[in-house]
């Protein structure tokens, strides 16, 4: 069965730090990743998310994510995290030709310490 | 002013009783998608629909039952046969197979 994992559960930086958020998936055939972030108290939302094209790719506030096909990976980084980033992180995978459905990871909780 | 609504915020049911879950769109998607968010285990998908009239189980469809009677609405309920109901539940909705967008949760507890 399809899966995918977040190996870091629980991530506590401090402000200005760089954030790396792993995420391996276990498909192999064509997949569309996403990253979605929920702060505290809001909406899950898309932070940014790959199909096809250039492997790295933007987001939202500064976020940025590799599609490393090789690897099976789609890694979340961003240069410089601040306060207001503290929320959980979770990566998503569908395969482009089903149905839409999205397998998540775990999830990542990030605190950052002012 | 466009989005996905699910209500109530918050539910309370006592042990034995069906429960519904609203969930209201109006982006015009096509599908949607009703989650469970259990701590530690992310998202797992509940039920999904493509289009009226047709859905699909999910992952962990046992113990949940809906319907997709209008493009806008798809209704949850949670059955009595559910063992362990307690959870945040989230809807969804998208163009096709294209991006989700998720409404604000249910949060379901059962007393």
């Amino acid at each position: 069965a399809q899966s995918v994992s977040q190996h870091n559960h629980h991530v506590i930086l401090s402000e200005a730090a760089s954030l790396e958020l792993g995420c391996n998936y276990s498909y192999g055939g064509t997949v569309n990743l996403f990253w979605y972030v929920q702060y505290p108290g809001q909406h899950l939302q898309l932070l940014l998310k790959y199909f096809s094209g250039d492997p790295l790719v933007k987001g939202i506030k500064g976020f940025e994510a590799e599609f490393i096909k090789s690897k099976f990976s789609f890694n979340l980084r961003k240069p410089s995290v601040q306060w207001s980033d503290t929320a959980e992180y979770f990566c998503a995978v569908t395969r482009s030709s089903n149905t839409g459905k999205l397998i998540f990871g775990q999830g990542t909780t990030l605190q950052v310490k002012p | 002013d466009g989005g996905i609504t699910q209500s109530p915020k918050y539910l309370f049911r006592k042990e034995g009783q069906n429960v519904t879950l609203s969930c209201e769109q109006n982006l015009n998607h096509d599908a949607m998608y009703w989650y469970r968010q259990d701590p530690g285990q992310g998202l797992r998908l509940i039920y999904y629909s493509q289009i009226v009239n047709d859905f699909q189980k999910g992952d962990i469809a046992e113990g949940y039952s809906v319907s997709r009677e209008k493009k806008e609405s798809f209704p949850l309920t949670v059955t009595s046969a559910q063992k362990n109901p307690t959870a945040f539940y989230l809807c969804a909705s998208s163009v096709s197979t294209d991006t989700q967008y998720f409404g604000p949760g249910t949060r379901l507890t059962v007393l």
